[in-house]
Parts: structure tokens; C-alpha cells; sequence
């Protein structure tokens, strides 16, 4: 199973961020959304396609249906800037799966 | 308060076994829900899943690497070791291990830089 994110994406401060990870049906499976900035470990942002952990601010918002989920950054801040990450459970082959990343750049 | 913490070699050579610990607390690693991951990132690459165990030992591997990898918990001592066999150049990486829900991963140790050099 493949998780496809677009490499990059930039906005400027204040915009929405739309970050995208296409899969085959991935709108049957759950997707986990991480951000992670350089030199630090990624943190979960997003959890069974929308829902926050505990400290994560409103502006991150997911959505997943058909054959794309989204991580939806609103007001983008320069804090952050960070590669994110798709992940989800391949319950086929019983493997965890990654998507490539995307980096986000604020302009 | 939940903390994760990598140990092992920084350095090995090609042909090696890498063997990693992963020491944690603030939770406890027993019964089929609770689950410790690795995970590793080459360098500037994205992040590829390696391998978990949950609390009742129910043990997955990424498949093309399920050859060369064990893991294995220690319950009493809270941690969990992952062993890489055969180490070759592309298996430089920064090395998590990550403390796994459902399974997705809610918090993660700093992560150890190891390379593989002769």
C-alpha cells in the first residue's frame, strides 16, 4: 500500500495550509497526521483522521474520504513550518505505512 | 508523565547486528493494547516503519525487512530491544521508538543517530 503527499507546499502567514496523502480507498482506513521540525522527533497532530491529541491547536483539522485525506492547517504561523507526514495501518499486510512527507514552507 | 529514550551504538560496521533498547516510563507495556514501535529516517528521507510489539507480545515487522529485525520486551524493566542484522550502508538512520496506539504514535524518544561505516 502507498501514501502519495505532494513534496511541498508553501503559503504565506495567515493562509490556509492544505497538506494531501492519496491512497487506494483510503478513505476505509484511519490516517494519522505528524509534524516534524528539524532536528526534533515528529509529534502526532492528528489521530483517526480528525481528531487533536491534547495540546495540538484548533488550526489543524483532518479529513479523509475517497482517495485522498488532508491535513488542513488554518492561520498558518511561522511555527509552523515542518514536514508532515501521513500514516496509516495496512490491515492487508499487517504493516505500518508512511507517506513520502510534505514540507511546508512559510513564506 | 510518558518518556521514551534510545540507546545503542552510534557507529557499527557493515555486516553487524545493531541492537537498540528503548527505555520507557510512564505506562506499562502489558496487554494487547499498548504497543512500542521503531521506527528510523534516513538522513534528509521520510520516516519508515520497522517493527512493533504490543503488551501481549503480538510482534509485526516491515516485511521486506522482517528477515534481519527481532524485538523483543522486557516487561520488568521497561524496555523494548530491537535487533537489525546484516547492517549495510543504507541502514544509516536516526532510530525512534515510539510509544503506539491503535496502532498511530503518541509520543516518541529523541531518536539516535546511527551509521554504519567501516
Amino acid at each position: 500500500y502507498v501514501l502519495t503527499q505532494t513534496p511541498s507546499v508553501s503559503v504565506a502567514p495567515g493562509e490556509t495550509a492544505r497538506i494531501t496523502c492519496g491512497g487506494n480507498d483510503i478513505g476505509d482506513k484511519r490516517v494519522h497526521w505528524y509534524q516534524q521540525k528539524p532536528g526534533q522527533a515528529p509529534v502526532l497532530v492528528v489521530y483517526d483522521d480528525r481528531y487533536r491529541p491534547s495540546g495540538i491547536p484548533g488550526r489543524f483539522s483532518g479529513s479523509n474520504s475517497g482517495n485522498a485525506a488532508a491535513l488542513t492547517i488554518s492561520g498558518v504561523e511561522a511555527g509552523d513550518e515542518a514536514d508532515y507526514y501521513c500514516q496509516v495501518w495496512d490491515t492487508g499486510r499487517d504493516r505500518v505505512v508512511f507517506g513520502g512527507g510534505t514540507k511546508l514552507a512559510v513564506l | 508523565q510518558i518518556s521514551l529514550q534510545e540507546s545503542g551504538p552510534t557507529l557499527v560496521r557493515p555486516t553487524q547486528t545493531l541492537t537498540l533498547t528503548c527505555s520507557f516510563s510512564g505506562f506499562s507495556l502489558t496487554g494487547g493494547g499498548v504497543a512500542v514501535a521503531w521506527i528510523r529516517q534516513p538522513p534528509g528521507r521520510a520516516l519508515e516503519w520497522l517493527a512493533l510489539v504490543y503488551g501481549d507480545d503480538t510482534k509485526f515487522f516491515r516485511p521486506p525487512l522482517k528477515s534481519r529485525l527481532t524485538i523483543g520486551k522486557d516487561t520488568s524493566k521497561n524496555q523494548v530491544v530491537l535487533t537489525l542484522a546484516d547492517m549495510d550502508f543504507a541502514d544509516t538512520a536516526t532510530y525512534y521508538c515510539a510509544l503506539s496506539g491503535d496502532p498511530y504514535f503518541t509520543s516518541w524518544g529523541q531518536g539516535a543517530l546511527v551509521t554504519v561505516s567501516s
